[in-house]
């Protein structure tokens, strides 16, 4: 069973469209995230969401917006795409970060390629 | 906010051989550092982390050591095989002690 599975795997689309990765985790974690990994294979973390609260937006542009319906799934919804947004996005999830940040488990990753 | 540095950027070894990969962060309040390891097209998978109450910590080839005071800490690997082949990533917590902040990782090839 995977721990942390997104969808989709690959995502191609055109500069302006509106599109949404899902992630779900069955590990009985709490806390979650998205990083994002560009071309040089820098991983930068852009949300985290504990208990489906909000708990790190890293100046990420408003056209990036996380919901987290329930604290075993965290999507991200992204508007009016650019060039620059094409990037692998890895959801990842621990334990509680409250007492000290927890071992992460990642997903396989979103392929995002903007034509 | 945490700065996490990693060096080399790219490292080539012969198999049996050792790899060392080192990193320094610069809050010192950061008490959390994991090493993670990326094959081509996979997920950062955790090969070994230490909390800053522990000086080093040993799983069988791989091994990491901590320098609280210098602020730094290594990755060790010894009797390199080519499956070690990979991007190896350190982090630290940040400030808040709320999320990882990742070096720019190191790639390793080891050659047979």
């Amino acid at each position: 069973d995977t721990a942390v599975s997104q969808t989709p795997k690959y995502l191609v689309t055109q500069m302006g469209n509106d599109k949404s990765i899902k992630c779900e985790q069955n590990l009985g974690h709490d806390t979650m995230y998205w990083y994002k990994q560009d071309s040089k294979k820098f991983l930068k973390i852009m949300f985290s969401y504990n208990n489906k609260e909000l708990i790190i937006n890293e100046t990420v542009p408003n056209r990036f917006s996380p919901k987290s319906p329930d604290k075993a799934h965290l999507n991200l919804h992204i508007n009016s795409l650019e060039l620059g947004d094409s990037a692998v996005y890895f959801c990842a999830s621990s334990l509680s970060a409250g007492t000290g940040v927890q071992p992460q488990h990642f997903g396989d990753g979103t392929r995002l390629s903007i034509l | 906010g945490e700065n996490v540095e990693q060096h080399p950027s790219t490292l080539s070894v012969q198999e049996g051989d050792s790899a060392v990969i080192k990193c320094t962060y610069s809050d010192s309040a950061s008490n959390y550092f994991p090493w993670y390891k990326q094959e081509l097209g996979k997920r950062p998978q955790l090969i070994i982390d230490i909390r800053s109450n522990v000086g080093e910590k040993k799983d069988q080839r791989i091994a990491v050591t901590l320098n609280k005071t210098a602020k730094h800490f290594s990755l060790h690997i010894t009797e390199t095989q080519p499956e070690d082949s990979a991007v190896y990533f350190c982090a630290a917590t940040n400030q808040a002690g709320t999320a990882l902040i990742f070096g720019k990782g190191t790639t390793l090839s080891v050659s047979s």
